[in-house]
């Protein structure tokens, strides 16, 4: 099924621990974000990007690093988890952004021990 | 800047009740995108409705509907004689067409409970 897939959906690391959030778009989306959702703040854009080679920064980008070399795949890297890391990720992905609507991934929950 | 604001952040209420949930938003620009999402206690995130700046008409979907107000910078949402179904955290979010890549801002969320 056409759609955004999201890998692993669940994980724990410890801290100081390296991982890759994986996200993946089969629609041909030009668009596509990372979302954090913390209990009480609603979901928080971490980066961006608007196409293959494109990234830029949301409103919580500390701590994360993406890149986007195809148009299918945009991966969120934490280079040194924190416990305040512990969230649950949403992938997005659009064509047009607002004018089209979003599509989400099925979230990925991290706890950071 | 463009934000998103639920003033509720839980609402209780008795199947069959009638249930309004608020939504108020601030952007500058005179083009923009407002959403509003269902969280079911499952974690995925479910599109209910879409709607542009430019149409002001009040939308109905089954026993949801939606109130769109530009003057008052509001788009709410009505759920009709609840169901135990209805309980999930519901999200508003605003997307900006002048932003670069039309990011969605979202709302803290209203987690409404409806009791049988």
């Amino acid at each position: 099924n056409a759609g955004v897939t999201q890998t692993p959906k669940f994980q724990v690391l410890k801290t100081g621990q390296s991982m890759t959030l994986q996200c993946a778009q089969d629609m041909n989306h030009e668009y596509m974000s990372w979302y954090r959702q913390d209990p009480g703040m609603g979901l928080r854009l971490i980066h961006y990007s608007v196409g293959a080679g494109i990234t830029d920064q949301g409103e919580v980008p500390n701590g994360y690093n993406v890149s986007r070399s195809t148009t299918e795949d945009f991966p969120l890297r934490l280079l040194s988890a924190a416990p305040s890391q512990t969230s649950v990720y949403f992938c997005a992905s659009s064509y047009l952004g607002g004018a089209t609507g979003y599509t989400f991934g099925s979230g990925t929950r991290l706890t950071v021990v | 800047a463009q934000k998103v604001t639920q003033a509720q952040t839980e609402i209780s209420v008795v199947e069959k009740e009638d249930v309004t949930l608020d939504c108020v938003y601030e952007t500058r620009d005179t083009t923009y995108y407002l959403f509003w999402y269902k969280q079911p206690p499952s974690g995925e995130l479910v599109f209910l409705i879409r709607r542009n700046s430019f149409d002001e008409q009040n939308e109905i979907s089954g026993r949801y509907s939606w109130n769109f107000q530009k003057s008052t910078s509001s788009f709410n949402f009505t759920i009709t004689a609840s169901q135990v179904v209805d309980s999930a955290v519901y999200f508003c979010a605003l997307s900006e067409a002048g932003n670069a890549g039309n990011m969605l801002t979202f709302g803290g969320g209203t987690r409404l409970m409806v009791k049988p």
